[in-house]
C-alpha cells in the first residue's frame, strides 16, 4: 500500500498563480483533510471531506478550493497565490475506526509564494 | 471550540534520561481521541502513540506512555530512556469523533543530547 500520496515535495509560485496540490489515498478512508503548517504554530485545517461529494470548511478556508469526486482523491487549489501562503502543506486520510484510529498524513508540500 | 496547548516551545535531556512533554486542552465534548505525533527534519508525520477519552487506563507504546487526566483535560508523553532518534517535533492532537478531524497544539521541540 502506498498510503497518502501527496504531490508535489516543492513548489515555487509567483503571487496570482493558481495551481493544485494532488493528494490520493489507497486506504479506501472516509475522511480526508488538508492542513497547513506555519513556523512556531501547529498544523490548522483549511479543508475536510467526510466522505465522496461532501466537503467543509476548516479552520483557514480563505484562497482555498477542495473537491471530493472519489474516494482517493482530494485535490487542494489554490485560486491565487498569495505570499501568506507560503507555508507546508499536509493532506491526511483517517477512518472511523471502532476505538481505532489514526490519522495517516503525505509527505507534506512546502510552497513558497514570491 | 476545541483548544491544545503545550507550553513548553523546546526541551532538551541527555541521551537515556526520561523526559515529559506537557499538552492540555479545552473541550466540552465526552468522547474523543487524543495523539502524540512526531515530526523529525524529515517532515513527516509519525503516530507516537493515542488514548480515547471514554479509556481510564492510559496508553503505552514501549518507551513511550501517556499520563491521561481527562477531568483535568492534561494528556502528557513520557519518553524513557531517551535515544538520539526521539529527537524532533513533538506535537499534541485533539480528534473529534463527529468529523475525525485534528486540532493542533503548537509543537515541542525535543532535542536528545548524547
Amino acid at each position: 500500500n502506498a498510503g497518502v500520496t501527496q504531490t508535489p515535495k516543492f513548489q515555487v509560485l509567483k503571487t496570482g498563480q493558481s495551481m493544485t496540490l494532488q493528494c490520493a489515498q489507497d486506504m479506501n478512508h472516509e475522511y480526508m483533510s488538508w492542513y497547513r503548517q506555519d513556523p512556531g504554530m501547529g498544523l490548522r485545517l483549511i479543508h475536510y471531506s467526510v466522505g465522496a461529494g461532501i466537503t467543509d470548511q476548516g479552520e483557514v478556508p480563505n484562497g482555498y478550493n477542495v473537491s471530493r469526486s472519489t474516494t482517493e482523491d482530494f485535490p487542494l487549489r489554490l485560486l491565487s497565490a498569495a505570499p501568506s501562503q507560503t507555508s507546508v502543506y499536509f493532506c491526511a486520510s483517517s477512518y472511523s475506526g471502532q476505538g481505532n484510529t489514526e490519522a495517516f498524513f503525505g509527505q507534506g508540500t512546502r510552497l513558497t509564494v514570491v | 471550540a476545541q483548544t491544545v496547548t503545550q507550553s513548553q516551545p523546546e526541551m532538551s535531556v541527555q541521551e537515556a534520561e526520561t523526559v515529559t512533554l506537557s499538552c492540555t486542552y479545552d473541550t466540552s465534548e465526552s468522547n474523543y481521541y487524543l495523539f502524540w505525533y512526531k515530526q523529525p527534519p524529515s517532515r513527516q508525520m509519525i503516530l507516537v502513540i493515542r488514548q480515547e477519552a471514554y479509556k481510564q487506563q492510559n496508553a503505552t507504546e514501549n518507551r513511550f506512555s501517556v499520563n491521561f487526566q481527562k477531568a483535568a483535560k492534561s494528556f502528557s508523553l513520557k519518553i524513557s530512556d531517551s535515544q538520539l532518534g526521539d529527537t524532533a517535533m513533538y506535537f499534541c492532537a485533539f480528534m473529534r469523533y463527529s468529523n475525525y478531524q485534528l486540532i493542533w497544539g503548537a509543537g515541542t521541540k525535543l532535542i536528545i543530547k548524547p
